[in-house]
């Protein structure tokens, strides 16, 4: 049964930092493009970033771009997003979601971790 | 990228059919068959109910079916039931400088 768990949100002020975990299960991790997404209180949702199966291929937001980095550990089978220079509207429910093999489609997603921007 | 348009809000009454549209560009939903669409409950995450325009994931109900012409998909609910309460929303690959794009959602009430 694949598992997605997301963890490391919480409340940061403006400026600051927060890395966020996402332990997978239930499948062969190191093969599927692996993502963010995230959904702002109240409203929809927001691709925020991408990483190939590898670790070598990434991509952003542009709303995010040069502030968050993505990153995987393939040998413990872990996503991250590390968050700096967040903002009040950085404040939402963070997704990881695993991509099905050659597609555009999300197919599973983790519970989600709330991140709080706010002094 | 600008999030591809849904109606807010869509109602029916149990046993009915609604359809759900998403409309976007020859950019996104009118030039690749990468549409998908989740159901999303309250406090919950999304879920997968159609990929690829018109396909179901197994374990997803064939109540719920999918389509698409030009720049507009569908998303159709047939014999709504109390559970298919919830939002909805449409994404599709992209062109653009950002590879995905979502939909701005609705929300589907059963009356």
């Amino acid at each position: 049964e694949v598992q997605l768990l997301e963890s490391g949100g919480g409340l940061v002020q403006p400026g600051g930092s927060l890395r966020l975990s996402c332990a997978a299960s239930g499948f062969t991790f190191r093969s599927y493009v692996m993502s963010w997404v995230r959904q702002a209180p109240g409203k929809g949702l927001q691709w925020v970033s991408s990483i190939s199966g590898s670790g070598i291929s990434t991509f952003y937001a542009d709303s995010v771009k040069g502030r968050f980095t993505i990153s995987r550990d393939n040998s413990k089978n872990t996503l991250y997003l590390q968050m700096n220079s967040l903002r009040a509207e950085d404040t939402a429910v963070y997704y990881c979601a695993k991509r099905q093999v050659g597609e555009y489609y999300f197919d599973y997603w983790g519970q989600g971790t709330l991140v709080t921007v706010s002094s | 990228q600008s999030a591809l348009t849904q109606p807010a809000s869509v109602s029916g009454s149990p046993g009915q059919s609604i359809t759900i549209s998403c409309t976007g560009t020859s950019s996104d939903v009118g030039g690749y068959n990468y549409v998908s669409w989740y159901q999303q409950h309250p406090g919950k995450a999304p879920k997968l109910m159609i990929y690829d325009v018109s396909n179901r994931p197994s374990g997803v109900s064939d109540r719920f079916s999918g389509s698409k012409s030009d720049n507009t998909a569908s998303l159709t609910i047939s014999g709504l039931h109390a559970e298919d309460e919830a939002d909805y929303y449409c994404s599709s690959y992209t062109s653009s400088s950002t590879p995905y794009v979502f939909g701005t959602g609705t929300k589907v009430t059963v009356l």
